[in-house]
């Protein structure tokens, strides 16, 4: 079975800066997905970004990117140029390409973004 | 498009009462899924359904029932509401298994006294 682990609790920012949020996984799979959704104070969940496992190239969306480096099970995501709704709750997630294969979430991290 | 729709938003419950919670898309997704979220737990699973009248168990199934009768519905069921249910729930939804972006609600906000 896998895991996600996102193992700090909270994070704060200053607006402009840069940011990363640390995620790891532990997978016997070879051919998976990896996604970080935000949870802003509404709740609503909402896709930031997705990495196919079989691609070298780092996802990119906006000011959103990640580090995936496949082989020590490390997803981190970078937020460039902080903004105030970028405050939220992130949640790091793993699926493979099984079919009905479950999406599998971290305990998620706080991030807070100071003005 | 109204995306997913959850009702109702919140709802307090006694012990032992039963209530069902309703899930719409309107996007024609074939996949519909319920979380549950629990502060410092993430989201886990708890049914999930590949089409119209099939559904499957997740990660936490105990103590809820789910049905897909109509493609755009998904029913969440608790016939005998425990404090341990106290919760927010998720329902979600994607066209493809494969790809897998699931487009979420905006929770349900469970209260079990």
């Amino acid at each position: 079975a896998q895991t996600v682990t996102q193992s700090q609790p909270e994070m704060s920012v200053q607006e402009a800066e840069t940011v990363t949020l640390s995620c790891t996984y532990d997978t016997s799979e070879n051919n998976y997905y990896l996604f970080w959704y935000k949870q802003p104070p509404s709740r609503q969940m909402i896709l930031v970004i997705r990495q196919e496992a079989y691609k070298q190239q780092n996802a990119t969306e906006n000011r959103f990117s990640v580090n995936f480096q496949k082989a020590a099970k490390s997803f981190s995501l970078k937020i460039s140029d902080s903004q105030l709704g970028d405050t939220a709750m992130y949640f790091c997630a793993f699926r493979y390409t099984g079919a009905n294969s479950k999406l599998t979430f971290g305990k998620g991290i706080t991030l807070s973004v100071r003005p | 498009n109204a995306g997913v729709t959850q009702t109702p938003k919140f709802r307090v419950l006694k012990t032992g009462q039963s209530m069902t919670l309703l899930c719409a898309q309107d996007m024609n997704h074939e996949y519909m899924y319920w979380y549950r979220q629990d502060p410092g737990m993430g989201l886990r699973l708890i049914h999930y359904s590949v089409g119209e009248g099939t559904t499957a168990k997740g990660e936490v199934p105990d103590g809820y029932n789910v049905s897909r009768l109509k493609k755009q519905n998904f029913l969440l069921g608790l016939e005998s509401a425990a404090p341990s249910q106290t919760s927010v729930y998720f329902c979600a939804s994607s066209y493809s298994w494969v790809y897998n972006e699931q487009f979420f609600g905006p929770g349900t906000r469970l209260t079990v006294l």
